[in-house]
């Protein structure tokens, strides 16, 4: 079935550091992706998503690109701040049925 | 817009006993989706409805769980004979339209503690 592997973390990094988090999917055809986020104490919030190969999303300074070739979608930043720390789940959708999330990555930022 | 909204946002509850959330879409939308996701995890799908209609169910959804969505709007998730193995956050979402690129906006979940 369809899978999504993303990155272990916890990932700490400091203030204006660049971001990677990696995601890599296994599907039969071709789902759309999606980039969640989820604060402490707060639901899931889409941060971006891109529906077809080589588009890119972005949103808040982050940007993830669909790469068919590679089935993968790798959240970027390129200077993260405090703010940012939280969980960063990768998901995608395929046939419009459903959402399928890898485990999350726990993003830490320090001043 | 009001978002997703869900009651209750904590409930604690002994062995045995039956639990039901609720769950409130966005107005407009004609998908209504529940998951689950327990700590350090990312969330699992459960069931989903469009309008009325319950058009799938996870293999996750044992005999003990049953979702209505009764007039194609609020759904309730209920829960009967809790176990602990049923402590998690149990998540709403909806969105409209059978795209797959459609957005799904997510409530800010049910955290259930089976005691």
């Amino acid at each position: 079935g369809d899978s999504v592997t993303q990155m272990e973390g916890p990932v700490t990094l400091s203030e204006e550091a660049f971001l990677t988090i990696n995601c890599t999917y296994t599907a039969t055809g071709y789902p759309s992706l999606f980039w969640y986020v989820q604060y402490p104490g707060e639901g899931l919030q889409l941060l971006l998503k891109a529906t077809k190969a080589d588009d890119k999303g972005s949103n808040k300074g982050f940007e993830a690109t669909y790469r068919k070739e590679t089935t993968s979608f790798h959240l970027e930043k390129g200077s993260v701040q405090v703010s940012d720390s939280a969980v960063y789940f990768c998901a995608l959708n395929q046939g419009a049925q459903k959402l399928v999330f890898g485990q999350g990555t726990r993003l830490t930022i320090n001043p | 817009d009001t978002g997703v909204s869900q009651d209750p946002r904590h409930k604690i509850t002994k062995r045995g006993q039956n639990v039901t959330f609720r769950c409130d879409p966005i107005s407009e939308h004609n998908r209504l989706y529940w998951y689950r996701q327990t700590l350090g995890q990312g969330p699992e799908f459960l069931t989903y409805f469009q309008n009325e209609a319950q058009l799938e169910k996870s293999r996750l959804l044992s005999d003990r769980f049953s979702a209505e969505r009764p007039k194609g709007s609020f759904s309730t998730l209920e829960i009967q004979r809790t176990e602990q193995g049923d402590s998690a956050m149990y998540l709403c979402a909806s969105s409209w339209g059978q795209s797959s690129g459609n957005t799904i906006y997510f409530g800010e979940g049910s955290w259930l503690t089976v005691v």
